[in-house]
This record gives C-alpha cells, structure tokens and sequence, in this order.
C-alpha cells in the first residue's frame, strides 16, 4: 500500500529557531517521487520540491533542506532559523509511476506556527 | 509565470443543488486533476483526467461528480446533488507530463460551502 504518514500535527516555535517537519512513506515500487507543499493561511497550496527515489542527495535552498534516506524511508524537511512567514501548513506527498497512477498520496500534514 | 486558475473562489450553495466549479490549467499541460480538502484534514485525490477521458478516480468520486473539458481550455468539475459532506476546498491541478516525472501545479481552490 502506498501511504504517507506526517506524525507531528503541530509544531509550534519561536522565531529563528531551526524545526524539522518530519515525513515516512510507505511504497512497494523502486520508482516514486516525493513533494513538499506548503499550505499558508491564505489556502494555496505552493510546491516546494519534488524528489525522485534514485537521487538521494540532500537539497538546500536558502533556508529550506530536505534529507531523503531511503533506509528509513523518510524525506524531512528542514527550516533553518525560522520566521514567522514560514508559518503554515506542509504536506508530504508522494507519487508513484506504477500502474498508471498518478495520483498524490498526501500526508495529513504538520501545522507549523512559529512565534515572534 | 502560467498559472493555474478557479473560479468561483468561494461557492455557497444548498443541499441538492448542483454546483460546478470551473478550472483553466496551464494552457500546454496535458494531465489534470482535482482534489478537495476538507478544512482541516489532509488533501484527498478525486480524479485525473487525461486526452479527454477519466484516467483513475478515487471511491470519493461516485455518480454525483462528473468532469470535463468542454472547449479544450476550461476544466470542469459537475456535483450533482450536493450534500453537506462535499463542503471542502476544491482545487485544480494540471501536470504537463507523465506521473511525478513533472511537478503538478496547484489553482487557488474553490471553497464550496453547502447549506
């Protein structure tokens, strides 16, 4: 079964401090892709990457890191000295080729509020 | 940038009443998708569309939703005969290729509200 498991509902922390979204996935197929979404107050949903399973190295982008190990079959999501804008909520998902299916198999998700 | 759009932003109709929430996607994609979320929990998938048929759906989408793309620009999603329960957020999606190869981009959504 594919299935996407976001085990923190709410994280709450003071601005600046670094905070670590935490997400584990659950497939059977070797090819897969993996997402970040962020979901601010205004209800948009705002990609933030897409990671495939054969390409394990960790993204940077400005404040933003991602750790993809596919041993523990987790791809976290790092937010380094954090600011109130990044208050929000983030999805995992993921994606997988088999079948024809294309769908997003979503996580339920980590309401993240950071604090001034 | 393209973007994907919505409309109506926000739809408030009664029970039993049929709505359609309409959707442009990025005019060169050739997958397209709807979702909804009910406020609060997670983003579920309904169907994707593709070379003007249904390519899956989910048990979400029974007889009371259909979608189409009438003029090859507009994509739209029909419910029938609403019911509380389809108060959610609608959003669109369109995917210019195959699978997760290619990033789907999101529309606004459309947050219906059923009475």
């Amino acid at each position: 079964a594919q299935k996407v498991t976001q085990a923190q509902t709410e994280i709450s922390v003071v601005e600046k401090e670094d905070v670590t979204l935490d997400c584990v996935y659950e497939t059977r197929d070797t090819t897969y892709y993996l997402f970040w979404y962020k979901q601010p107050p205004s209800g948009e949903l705002v990609f933030l990457i897409r990671r495939n399973s054969f390409d394990e190295q960790n993204e940077i982008s400005g404040r933003y890191s991602w750790n993809f190990q596919k041993s523990t079959s987790s791809f976290n999501f790092t937010i380094t000295a954090s600011q109130v804008v990044d208050s929000a909520v983030y999805f995992c998902a993921l994606n997988y080729d088999l079948d024809s299916n294309y769908q997003l198999i979503w996580g339920a998700g980590t309401k993240l509020i950071i604090k001034p | 940038e393209p973007e994907v759009t919505q409309t109506p932003s926000h739809q408030v109709t009664q029970m039993g009443q049929e709505v359609i929430l309409r959707c442009v996607p990025i005019s060169n994609h050739l997958y397209f998708y709807w979702y909804r979320q009910i406020l609060g929990q997670k983003v579920e998938f309904l169907v994707s569309f593709y070379n003007n048929e249904i390519s899956e759906k989910s048990e979400i989408f029974d007889d009371q939703f259909s979608v189409e793309r009438p003029d090859g620009s507009n994509f739209t999603l029909k419910i029938r005969s609403t019911k509380l329960e389809d108060s959610a957020m609608y959003f669109c999606a369109s995917q210019l290729g195959l699978a997760g190869a290619y990033e789907q981009y999101f529309g606004p959504g459309t947050r219906l509200t059923v009475t």
